[in-house]
């Protein structure tokens, strides 16, 4: 089983729509999570953290579900510069290393 | 400087050639990382560098990559004997080192010919 999973669409949706990617990992001592948005041939950028209580910025919802391993990004009211590729990171308890999901395409339509 | 310097940008050697990247961290930033991500493929951990403590070399994938942070800050990562399975996007990030998000340079791009 890989470390952290995601599904790697790519998921298609029109403008104004909600979609939401989960991301799964293996390592139940995992410590911190992010999301980070990839644009196609560009370096990675921090999207948000994903905090125990779940965070909430502007039309992006993380939440962690630690029971189930879990995490999961919600974009509401989708536009088009939504379109990247979401990448899920998992980094684990004694360590700052990041643990990198194979991300999500994300192609929203006019 | 503002944020994560990587060069080169773009990078085309010989097979067999060996090859030098640099990597510029955000000043201040105490740990630095390099990853490498082929063409459609995730992230992949090559090593990290933590202030003075001895770096995690646990992703350099052979004997033939090597690299060090001379002075706590600047990093060079070297591939000798290039082959063609090392052509990927080289990339550097920094952090602060207490579990922040990371910054990310904008890749050194290497094609092995």
């Amino acid at each position: 089983r890989k470390e952290v999973e995601q599904d790697p669409g790519p998921f298609n949706v029109p403008e104004g729509a909600t979609v939401a990617f989960n991301c799964t990992y293996s390592n139940s001592a995992s410590q911190s999570f992010f999301w980070y948005r990839q644009d196609c041939r560009k370096e990675p950028k921090l999207l948000m953290s994903v905090y125990s209580s779940g965070n909430e910025d502007g039309r992006f919802t993380a939440q962690l579900n630690r029971a189930s391993q879990y995490i999961s990004l919600l974009i509401r009211d989708s536009k088009l510069s939504d379109s990247a590729t979401y990448l899920c990171v998992v980094t684990w308890a004694g360590t700052y290393k990041y643990i990198f999901g194979t991300g999500t395409r994300l192609k929203v339509l006019a | 400087g503002a944020g994560v310097s990587q060069s080169p940008s773009n990078k085309v050697t010989e097979k067999g050639k060996d090859v030098e990247l640099r990597c510029d961290p955000i000043s201040g930033h105490t740990a630095l990382y390099w990853y490498r991500q082929s063409l459609g493929q995730g992230l992949e951990f090559l090593i990290y560098f933590q202030g003075n403590s001895a770096p995690d070399k646990s992703g350099l994938p052979s004997d033939r990559f090597s690299a060090e942070r001379t002075g706590g800050s600047v990093s060079t990562l070297t591939i000798q004997r290039t082959q063609q399975e090392d052509s990927a996007v080289y990339l550097c990030a920094s952090s602060l080192g207490g579990g922040g998000g990371y910054t990310f340079g904008s890749g050194t791009r290497l094609t092995v010919v």
